[in-house]
């Protein structure tokens, strides 16, 4: 079993809808980090969770850490939101060191 | 601000070839510096990770290795390729202050 699983793997969504992405994980973790992947590959910090819940844009992210569990939500989606979505976490034993998610790919669709 | 450059961004390389992929971050000192891979269709696995000139860590037993010359700069090489070293590399470094990684463009290679 994978320290850190991801669900869904792969989602569509039509455009407008609220979106969620899970993030669950095994190991006791210093902060979680949720990435997102463009098609052409590069990669964005979206936000950095230690606790509690951050808002960016149409962009929210909420942790859990007595049950290990992370969401990422995105309200009224966009086809440009289109990309994978990418949860890792800096494990307690590991310092400064992330452990990925395998990641969700989202398409939006007009 | 701080900037992370690769190169190149994609290369082709033969089986048995050479390879030396070129990380460098400005506007920091003494990053710590990571190199990542993603094969296709699969997530991200950390290579190496150096805290320091000179100082390299390896997760991952491989084909590859990691040199730090310089305080910004961090080169991921290999004497000779393989098909399975064929993938997305990217370098990223840590900010401590914020505990988030910043990821550089990636280098795409494919060994033919």
């Amino acid at each position: 079993k994978n320290e850190v699983e991801q669900s869904p793997q792969n989602l569509t969504a039509q455009e407008g809808e609220f979106i969620t992405i899970n993030c669950s994980y095994s190991v006791g973790i210093s902060a979680l980090h949720w990435l997102q992947q463009h098609p052409g590959g590069g990669i964005v910090s979206l936000f950095m969770l230690s606790s509690g819940k951050k808002k960016h844009g149409r962009l929210i992210a909420t942790i859990n850490i007595q049950e290990k569990h992370s969401s990422l939500h995105i309200t009224a989606s966009h086809p440009r939101d289109s990309a994978v979505y990418i949860c890792a976490v800096y494990r307690h034993i590991s310092g400064n060191m992330l452990t990925f998610g395998g990641g969700t790919r989202l398409m939006v669709k007009p | 601000s701080q900037t992370i450059h690769q190169w190149p961004a994609t290369l082709v390389q033969p089986v048995g070839s050479p390879l030396s992929l070129e990380c460098t971050v400005e506007g920091t000192s003494n990053p710590n510096l990571y190199w990542y891979r993603q094969a296709a269709g699969r997530g991200l696995q950390l290579l190496f990770y150096s805290v320091g000139i000179g100082q390299i860590s390896s997760e991952v037993p491989q084909n590859l290795s990691a040199s730090r010359p310089q305080d910004r700069q961090f080169i991921l090489s290999s004497k000779k390729l393989l098909l399975s070293d064929s993938g997305f590399y990217l370098c990223a470094w840590w900010g401590p202050s914020n505990y988030e990684q910043y990821f550089g463009p990636g280098t795409r290679l494919t060994v033919t």
